[in-house]
C-alpha cells in the first residue's frame, strides 16, 4: 500500500529536549515536505527537499532542521523545542514537484511545555 | 504573494441539504488547484484536483468543484451532504515548491 508514514504520532515534550520526527514514503516519490498546522492558519511549509542531500527552508523554518539523506526519508529535527513549536505537523510526498498531488502522513501532535 | 482565501470558518447545514465551500486563490499563473479534507483526528485526504481543461472536476465522495478564472474561485460543492461528511476543509494552490493553504472552514452537519 502507497502510503507516508510518520512516528511518533504524539509527543509530549520539555523545552530544550532535542527530537526528532521521522517520516517515510513508500512510493519512491522525490520531493517531500514538512507542514505544521495551526488553528486559524491552515497548513504552512517548514522545509523541502526537491532530491537526497536538496533540501530548502519553506516559509516558516526557523527552529527547525531537516535532513535528506535517503529518497525514502525525511526526518524533522528540533534542537532545542520551544512551547510555539506545539502544533500538528504533516510530512508530505510528491514525484513530480508541488503540480502533483501530494500524499500526506497521519500527522505527528507535538506539545511542549 | 500567492495566497488562499476560505471565507467562511465554520458552516453548518442540515443532512440532506446542499453545500457550498468558498475559495479564493491569488496566483499569477495558471494554478493547480486542490480541496483536501480532514475528519477529526485524521490526516488529510485529497477530495480533488484541477490542473487544467473542464472547469468542473467531479472528486470523491461526491464532491466536486468549479474553476472560475474570472472570479479566482475553486468553490467545492455537494448536492446532499451526509453526517459524516462533518469534518475540516482545505483549499490549496500549487505554487514552486509548495502547497499553499487556506485557512481551512469546518463543516458541520446537523440532523
Amino acid at each position: 500500500e502507497a502510503q507516508v508514514t510518520q512516528n511518533p504520532r504524539y509527543l509530549i515534550t520539555v523545552t530544550g529536549k532535542k527530537l526528532t520526527v521521522t517520516c517515510s514514503q513508500n512510493m519512491n516519490h522525490e520531493y517531500m515536505s514538512w507542514y505544521r498546522q495551526d488553528p486559524g492558519l491552515g497548513l504552512r511549509q517548514i522545509y523541502y527537499s526537491m532530491n537526497v542531500e536538496v533540501t530548502d527552508k519553506g516559509d516558516v523554518p526557523e527552529g527547525y532542521k531537516v535532513s535528506r539523506k535517503e529518497k525514502r526519508n525525511f526526518p524533522l529535527i528540533l534542537e532545542s523545542p520551544s512551547p510555539n513549536q506545539t502544533s500538528l505537523y504533516f510530512c508530505a510526498s510528491s514525484s513530480s514537484g508541488t503540480g502533483y498531488e501530494q500524499y500526506f502522513g497521519p500527522g505527528t501532535r507535538l506539545t511542549v511545555t | 504573494a500567492q495566497s488562499v482565501t476560505q471565507p467562511d470558518i465554520h458552516i453548518t447545514v442540515s443532512e440532506g441539504a446542499s453545500l457550498e465551500l468558498r475559495c479564493n486563490y491569488s496566483y499569477g499563473a495558471t494554478p493547480y488547484l486542490f480541496w483536501y479534507v480532514q475528519s477529526p483526528g485524521q490526516g488529510l485526504q485529497l477530495l480533488l484536483k484541477y490542473f487544467s481543461g473542464d472547469t468542473l472536476v467531479q472528486g470523491i465522495k461526491g464532491f466536486e468543484a468549479e474553476f472560475k478564472r474570472s472570479q479566482s474561485s475553486f468553490n467545492l460543492r455537494k448536492p446532499s451532504v451526509h453526517w459524516s461528511d462533518a469534518a475540516e476543509y482545505f483549499c490549496a494552490v500549487a505554487v514552486v515548491n509548495k502547497l499553499v493553504f487556506g485557512a481551512g472552514t469546518i463543516l458541520r452537519v446537523k440532523s
